[in-house]
């Protein structure tokens, strides 16, 4: 079923790790995205790729990193991870041209660290 | 900058039907979409506007109106299923510009 998936779906994490949350798609999208969701403050954007090879970032980049080396994954990594990014972390992706606009989201990781 | 403003919360009667407001503040503009999210799930797509008025889908619709930087969702016949966070997203500048969301309005509805 084609869709994207994320892994893993939950993760306990101790401060000061590092952690590589991993997202792929098989739709072919050419844009994705990772987004934070918290309580209160809703879904706000990490960081994004508009293409293979190209990145940017978003509203609350800091302390993350993310890469696009082919269309299919999108990785995000916190080099070093503190309590303030306990969250859900959703990836998401589209397809820009075409006129096909739907954004379509992952299931989601949840992430605690401690 | 882009701004999104929508309430935290509503709570609706099953049967009845229930319009959720969204207004915004954006440089540039190329869509407002609409996604439901029930607890615990990821958000899934409702709806898409980028010209004015109104776009029917079902028990569903959402109207724009770009001059006033305002939409709404209007659902009807509502149903017990229907209690979910509704965010409400705006596409500023070009068609690559990422989806920047408001902070979603929780909807309860009660039997």
């Amino acid at each position: 079923i084609a869709g994207i998936t994320q892994a893993p779906t939950s993760q306990i994490l101790a401060a000061g790790r590092r952690m590589t949350l991993r997202c792929t798609q098989d739709m072919r999208h050419n844009a994705m995205y990772w987004y934070r969701q918290d309580l209160g403050l809703g879904l706000r954007l990490i960081h994004y790729s508009n293409t293979a090879g190209t990145t940017g970032k978003g509203e609350v980049p800091d302390g993350y990193s993310v890469s696009r080396a082919n269309t299919d994954d999108f990785p995000l990594t916190l080099a070093s991870a503190v309590p303030s990014q306990t969250s859900v972390y959703f990836c998401a992706s589209r397809l820009t041209s075409g006129g096909d606009n739907e954004q379509f989201f992952g299931p989601g990781t949840r992430l605690t660290v401690l | 900058g882009q701004n999104i403003d929508q309430p935290t919360e509503m709570t609706a009667t099953e049967g009845a039907i229930v319009q959720i407001n969204c207004t915004y503040q954006t440089s540039g503009f190329n869509g407002l979409f609409w996604y439901q999210q029930h607890a615990g799930e990821a958000p899934t797509f409702l709806s898409y506007n980028v010209l004015d008025g109104l776009e029917e889908k079902g028990r569903f619709s959402s109207f724009l109106s770009r001059s006033k930087g305002y939409s709404y969702l209007l659902l009807k016949e509502l149903q017990m299923k229907d209690s979910a966070s509704y965010l409400c997203a705006v596409r500023g500048g070009s068609g690559n510009t990422p989806l920047v969301f408001g902070k979603g309005t929780r909807l309860s509805v009660i039997a």
